[in-house]
């Protein structure tokens, strides 16, 4: 089992429509949870972070965390075009407390 | 504040031959993370440095080192280059440790012939 899951996509969502984003995580210790965004050939740069349960909403963004089902989710309200991009769920791992894991990455397509 | 920086932003090299990447983090920032991304493996993580010491060590050759400066300025080398080392190499800066927010620089692009 992989430490941070992702399906690989693509997520095709329609303009203006809200584009749903899954992750789990296998170490059930683990405190820090990030979403990285990644354009094609650039760095990751970070949508959110999120430390607690339940919901954390930044803008079109939402955060969703469920330590007990070890799953945490990015909706994206209102998907524009430049969302088109792939998606990185990170986790810093409890039992690795200096490293954070990500996953492989979900890439989501938004279609006028 | 300026961000992450690394330097060079592309390079190429032949099998056999080393390299090294520099990476300046965020004014402020002492943490140090690197990471190798390639198409077929995503982002694996390398190693991290904080006050000059490693912390944690991903699963990578001993090919692969790096170390830290008293400026919080890292360095990272690959010896004896292999093909399979092309990769997109980023540098991460955080505060104080890795759990919190990290910053990603624009990435050195390798690529090995």
């Amino acid at each position: 089992q992989k430490e941070v899951e992702q399906n690989s996509g693509p997520l095709s969502v329609p303009e203006g429509a809200i584009a749903s984003l899954n992750c789990t995580y296998s170490d059930r210790g683990s405190q820090s949870f990030f979403w990285y965004r990644q354009y094609s050939g650039k760095s990751p740069e970070l949508i959110m972070s999120i430390y607690s349960n339940g919901d954390k909403e930044d803008g079109r963004f939402t955060a969703q965390l469920n330590k007990a089902s070890q799953y945490v989710s990015l909706l994206i309200r209102d998907s524009q075009p430049s969302d088109s991009a792939t998606y990185l769920c990170a986790v810093n791992a409890y039992s690795s407390a200096s490293k954070i894991i990500f996953g492989s990455g979900t890439r989501l397509s938004i279609r006028p | 504040k300026a961000g992450v920086t690394q330097t060079p932003r592309y390079l190429i090299k032949t099998r056999g031959q080393q390299v090294t990447l520099s990476c300046s983090p965020i004014s402020g920032h002492r943490s140090v993370s690197w990471y190798q991304q390639t198409p077929g493996q995503g982002l694996q993580f390398l190693f991290e440095y904080f006050s000059e010491t490693q912390r944690n060590k991903g699963n990578f050759p001993g090919r692969f080192s790096g170390r830290q400066f008293s400026n919080s300025r890292s360095e990272m080398n690959v010896s004896t280059l292999e093909l399979g080392d092309s990769a997109l190499y980023l540098c991460a800066s955080s505060p104080k440790r890795v759990g919190e927010t990290q910053y990603f620089g624009p990435g050195t692009r390798l690529l090995v012939l």
